[in-house]
C-alpha cells in the first residue's frame, strides 16, 4: 500500500518548457488535490478533482492544467513554466465529501525549478 | 487568501517540555484540522476537531476549538526531538481545505 505517490521528485526547467507533474493513489479515495509550497508559507491549492470526472480551480490555477485520467491518476501540467512558479508541489488525496470534512494524505512532493 | 495563521511563527523548546501553537481563522467553519511536516516531506494529518467539540485527544497531543473567539490551540506534551516539524492549521472553506502558514518547532536533546 504506497498511499500517495508523485514522480518525479525533482524538476529543473527552462521558462517556456512544458512538463506534467504525475500522482497516483491506491486508497480507492474519491477526491484528489494539487497544491504548491513556498517558502514560509502554507499549502495553495491549485486545482481538485472532487470525483472522477470533475475538476475545479482552486485558490491559484493560472498557468496550470489538470487531467483526472482515472479514479487514481490526476495529474498537473504547465504548458509553459515561469519562474513564478518555481516551488514544491504536492498531491494529495482524500474520500469522498466536502474537502475539510476527511483528513487528506499526502505525496511526498515534487521540487520544480524553473530559470 | 489564508484562512488560518498559526502563531508564534516559530518554537524552540527543550525536549520534556510542552509546546502550544495556536490557530486564528476568519470565517465560520465545519471543521479544523492540524498537520504535521517534516523537513522535506509531504504533510501528514494529526487530528481532527468538528465544529460542535471543544477538545480532543489523540496521544500527546491535545487539540481545543473555541469557535467563539475563532481559534484553536493545538498542545505537544512532553516533546522529543523527533517532534521537530512545521505544523500547520486546516480550515474548511467553501468545501476546500485552506492551510495557514505554519509555525516551526524546534525540540532541542
Amino acid at each position: 500500500n504506497a498511499g500517495v505517490t508523485q514522480t518525479p521528485k525533482f524538476q529543473v526547467l527552462k521558462t517556456g518548457q512544458s512538463m506534467t507533474l504525475q500522482c497516483a493513489q491506491d486508497m480507492n479515495h474519491n477526491s484528489m488535490y494539487w497544491y504548491r509550497q513556498d517558502p514560509g508559507m502554507g499549502l495553495r491549492l491549485i486545482y481538485y478533482s472532487a470525483s472522477e470526472g470533475t475538476t475545479d480551480k482552486g485558490e491559484v490555477p493560472n498557468g496550470y492544467n489538470v487531467s483526472r485520467l482515472n479514479k487514481r491518476e490526476f495529474s498537473l501540467r504547465l504548458e509553459s513554466a515561469a519562474p513564478s512558479q518555481t516551488s514544491v508541489y504536492f498531491c494529495a488525496s482524500s474520500e469522498a465529501g466536502q474537502a475539510g470534512r476527511y483528513e487528506q494524505y499526502f505525496g511526498p512532493g515534487t521540487r520544480l525549478t524553473v530559470t | 487568501s489564508q484562512q488560518g495563521e498559526e502563531d508564534p511563527q516559530a518554537l524552540s523548546i527543550q525536549e520534556g517540555e510542552n509546546a502550544t501553537m495556536n490557530c486564528s481563522y476568519k470565517t465560520s467553519i465545519n471543521n479544523l484540522q492540524w498537520y504535521r511536516q517534516n523537513s522535506g516531506r509531504g504533510l501528514v494529518h494529526l487530528i481532527l476537531i468538528r465544529s460542535n467539540e471543544r477538545e480532543k485527544h489523540s496521544g500527546r497531543l491535545r487539540v481545543t476549538l473555541d469557535t467563539s473567539k475563532k481559534s484553536s490551540s493545538l498542545l505537544i506534551t512532553a516533546s522529543r526531538a523527533a517532534d521537530t516539524a512545521s505544523y500547520f492549521c486546516a480550515t474548511d472553506q467553501g468545501g476546500k481545505l485552506i492551510f495557514g502558514q505554519g509555525t516551526e518547532l524546534s525540540v532541542k536533546p
